[in-house]
């Protein structure tokens, strides 16, 4: 099955700081998706993104699917943005999540 | 669009007892979703329905867990004589299948947190 792997692990910002959270995939997908689940556990759709580039807000992610990964781009951090965000790429409607990026901001 | 409900938030049991959780999707999808997290870990697939077709489950879902959805609206996962081990957030997720550039992209629900003792 696709193996994902997502760095870094973890991430600690101050307010206003720009990230870059990435997702390497095994094989090749003809779905992914990054989530933003909030501390009380609600996974947050951010982007439906199997290729190409898309942008919303202060958040922008890239999929390049010949090489195998995404990027999620995260300009002018805030708290709100803490917690943990997933990479889910599939083959099919099943998706398979990374382990995560744990992302704490502070003000 | 009122989002993928699941019912309940929260669920103590002990050790052997049976649960049952429910997933209401919203409400023009026809493909339903069942994942566990654990604790430091991602979701993992547990099974698939669309409509009220079982099209897909995972080797993590043991005979102990059965999962319905009858008339492709709501969906049922029981857990029967529960381990500890069986300890996880479990989630429900919807899409639509149905072309465009929406097709596939899945949304999840606040989730059942399920504790055994």
């Amino acid at each position: 099955g696709i193996q994902v792997e997502q760095s870094p692990p973890d991430l600690i910002l101050q307010e206003g700081a720009n990230s870059t959270l990435r997702c390497n995939f095994s094989d090749s997908v003809n779905n992914l998706q990054w989530f933003h689940q909030n501390p009380w556990g609600q996974l947050i759709n951010l982007f439906y993104i199997p290729s190409g580039t898309k942008q919303n807000g202060r958040l922008s992610a890239t999929t390049v699917a010949t090489e195998r990964y995404s990027l999620l781009y995260i300009s002018s951090s805030q708290t709100t943005d803490s917690g943990v965000y997933f990479c889910a790429p599939g083959d099919t409607d099943k998706l398979i999540f990374g382990t995560g990026t744990r992302l704490q901001v502070f003000p | 669009d009122t989002g993928v409900s699941q019912d309940p938030r929260h669920k103590i049991t002990k050790r052997g007892q049976n649960v049952t959780f429910r997933c209401d999707p919203i409400s023009e999808h026809n493909r339903l979703y069942w994942y566990r997290q654990t604790l430091g870990q991602g979701p993992e697939f547990l099974t698939y329905f669309q409509n009220e077709a079982q099209l897909e489950k995972s080797r993590l879902l043991s005979d102990r867990f059965s999962a319905e959805r009858p008339k492709g609206s709501f969906s049922t996962l029981e857990i029967q004589r529960t381990e500890q081990g069986d300890s996880a957030m479990y989630l429900c997720a919807s899409s639509s299948r149905g072309g465009g550039t929406r097709a596939y992209e899945q949304y999840f629900g606040p989730g059942t947190r399920l504790t055994v003792t």
